[in-house]
């Protein structure tokens, strides 16, 4: 079945980096676009950006630009989310989100188990 | 930035009609995702484009958008329904994806 399966949780201090994958299963990989979207404690969702697994084009949140990267490995299947100069503020759980039916715009059908990351001293 | 608008809660008795809305400049002129998420789960998607429904997602669940509101229609509420609905769009002049802030669905 079609699926994503995340890294385990990660403690960071500030101003360090954090690096999640997302194992993609059951689809032909290169050809769905892929989102990360994160959920600060009790908070709403926010959307950092998305990858094209194809090419790996990249489109990011302004908020983030600059502080974050993603890539993808097209051998395993897997997406990566790298953000640097962490915060107390990106204490937050991470999920890779896949869109319905490939388009660009659409719909995120498939979320993984998210990431919870903490940043603390 | 364009900027979605829910109402914080939501209550409704089971068996009634829950009718969550989400609100955006000409929201009516995008298409409009819906977002179920419990408790310690990922969001699941339950209504795209305005009104289609994923499989597996119950008649129950409906959408429609027009104008500046866009609306999630659950209908024959149950316990179970009980969550977090989110809103998204595309807004394609600024290429970013959008969450309105979240409405918390309480069953009485």
């Amino acid at each position: 079945q079609v699926q994503l399966v995340q890294s385990g949780a990660e403690v960071k201090k500030p101003g360090a980096s954090v690096k999640v994958s997302c194992k993609a299963s059951g689809y032909t990989f290169t050809s769905y676009y892929m989102h990360w979207v994160r959920q600060a404690p009790g908070q709403g969702l926010e959307w950092m950006g998305i990858i094209n697994p194809s090419g790996g084009s990249t489109s990011y949140a302004q908020k983030f630009q600059g502080r974050v990267t993603m890539t993808r490995d097209t051998s395993t299947s897997t997406v990566y989310m790298e953000l640097s100069s962490l915060r107390s503020e990106d204490t937050a759980v991470y999920y890779c989100a896949r869109v319905l039916q490939g388009g660009y715009a659409a719909a995120f059908d498939i979320w993984g188990q998210g990431t919870m990351v903490t940043v603390s001293s | 930035s364009y900027v979605l608008t829910q109402p914080p809660s939501v209550s409704v008795a089971p068996g009634q009609t829950a009718r969550i809305t989400c609100g955006g400049n000409n929201i009516g002129s995008k298409s409009v995702h819906w977002y179920q998420q419990k408790p310690g789960q990922a969001p699941v998607l339950v209504v795209y484009d305005d009104s289609d429904r994923p499989s597996g997602i119950p008649e129950r669940f409906s959408g429609s958008n027009s104008g500046n509101t866009a609306t999630l229609t659950i209908s024959r509420v149950e316990a179970g329904d009980e969550a977090d609905y989110y809103c998204q769009v595309w807004d394609s002049s600024s290429d970013l994806r959008v969450f309105g802030g979240g409405t918390k669905l309480t069953v009485l």
